[in-house]
């Protein structure tokens, strides 16, 4: 059973960079997209962007220029950066993985989510 | 961006109801629309992929159908544990963009 683990700092002051890594177990990063998406408290979903295996990126063009998503697929893990951070970047975030099957994509695993918090 | 559009964005039902929850697609995405179940303080589940495909282990009174810019999902014979926030998502287009989600109250 694939599962995924969020870690990483929960609280990030105003124009730092916040970072976040996921662990992947219970199977290979290879061969998948592996993505990170937000919630800001109360709202709705927002995909930020993803990796793929071989350290290929996508990312949404509302945060593009902010964005640095990685890939280490010795240690089973992938990353998420967001420089230049402000309290509109407080929210949950979460690291799925984006199955393809012939173009068909969907989120079929998620982590448990991280809340990080913008504040000085 | 493609935008998805959900109705209703809440909706309150009781047990053995159906309930038809409804997204409409910006523009044509033939059926790259997923569904997802939110319950409070978790990350969501997968349980409609490609508009009408049933995930593995999902119970058969969820289903999804439409195509093109109109969808919808169906829960026949609603349960107390069915309790969520339930999201579409496309993946015709970059970036995948969610509808605004459907508040389901019993």
């Amino acid at each position: 059973q694939v599962q995924l683990q969020e870690s990483g700092l929960g609280l990030v002051k105003p124009s730092e960079t916040l970072s976040l890594t996921c662990i992947v177990s219970g199977g290979s990063i290879s061969s998948y997209y592996w993505t990170w998406i937000r919630q800001p408290p109360g709202k709705g979903l927002e995909w930020i962007g993803y990796v793929y295996y071989n350290g290929s990126t996508k990312y949404n063009p509302s945060l593009k220029s902010r964005v640095t998503i990685s890939v280490d697929v010795s240690k089973n893990h992938f990353s998420l950066k967001l420089s230049s951070v402000t309290a509109a970047d407080t929210a949950v975030y979460y690291c799925a993985r984006d199955a393809d099957y012939g173009g068909i994509h969907f989120f079929d695993y998620w982590g448990q989510g991280t809340l990080v918090t913008v504040s000085s | 961006d493609i935008q998805m559009t959900q109705s209703p964005s809440s909706l309150s039902a009781s047990v053995g109801d159906t309930v038809i929850i409804t997204c409409q697609a910006s523009q044509d995405i033939s059926n790259s629309l997923n569904w997802y179940q939110q319950k409070v303080g978790k990350a969501p589940k997968l349980l409609i992929y490609d508009a009408s495909n049933l995930e593995t282990g999902v119970p058969s009174r969820f289903s999804g159908g439409g195509s093109g810019t109109d969808f919808a999902f169906i829960i026949r014979g609603l349960q107390p544990e069915d309790i969520a926030t339930y999201y579409c998502q496309q993946y015709d287009n970059l970036p995948y963009t969610f509808g605004q989600g459907t508040n389901l109250q019993i």
